[in-house]
């Protein structure tokens, strides 16, 4: 069975740091995958879109890797901020499915000033 | 960004009523909206794509007459819990595309049945 697996349940890092969180799926043959922020009683927010013949995609701080080969996806924050703790949701979409989303359990991230 | 709202934030209802949310595209035209549900620490779960005009296409294990969903518009999805039971407590979230396949989400509407 499709299977998504975000590495860690929590991430806990120091203001400034490079924080790494990363999706690795199974079973899935995804068009593209896509990362969210979710905040506390909150709908998820866009961040980050890559395509499966895409291998790195940048916007601001944020960047997203793609390896089809390895079925993983690293999202990168450098110069983290406290500001950017929350949850990260990573979602494949594809096949014949295209538009519906599966979502990754997501990792809770905290950036301590 | 494309703005999806959603209707009510919180709704707190007895066991055995029906309960109706409301998603909405405030900015774009939407012939697809998809209906997730979310439990406490874990991740969304895709319920149901609502299609304008037509009928809502259920994900497995998804009561169809449970979970009533009408698009009647290209703005407007809604979503019927049937006689909601503490077990539908839960965060129900919607979605839609714009433009391109950035999906836009509501905020989010937390159900509680007693």
């Amino acid at each position: 069975s499709q299977k998504i697996e975000q590495n860690s349940e929590a991430l806990n890092i120091q203001e400034g740091k490079t924080a790494t969180l990363t999706c690795n799926y199974t079973n899935y043959s995804p068009a593209y995958l896509q990362w969210y922020r979710q905040d506390p009683g909150r709908g998820p927010v866009f961040l980050l879109l890559i395509r499966e013949n895409e291998k790195e995609k940048r916007k601001e701080r944020l960047k997203v890797t793609f390896d089809t080969t390895l079925k993983q996806s690293l999202f990168h924050i450098t110069a983290s901020q406290p500001a950017d703790s929350a949850t990260y949701l990573c979602a494949l979409a594809g096949g014949t499915s295209y538009g519906k989303l599966t979502f990754g359990q997501g990792t809770i991230l905290t950036v301590h000033p | 960004g494309a703005v999806v709202s959603q209707h009510p934030s919180r709704v707190i209802c007895k066991s055995g009523t029906s309960v109706k949310i409301e998603c909405r595209s405030l900015d774009f035209q939407a012939t697809t909206m998809f209906w997730y549900r979310q439990f406490p620490k874990q991740s969304l779960m895709l319920m149901a794509t609502s299609n304008e005009g037509s009928k809502a296409t259920y994900e497995q294990g998804v009561e169809k007459d449970k979970f009533l969903i009408n698009h009647a518009s290209l703005t407007l999805s809604t979503l019927t819990v049937t006689s909601a039971h503490p077990e539908d407590s839960s965060f129900y979230i919607c979605s839609a595309y714009d433009r391109g396949d950035e999906q836009f989400f509501g905020p989010g509407t937390r159900l509680t049945v007693l």
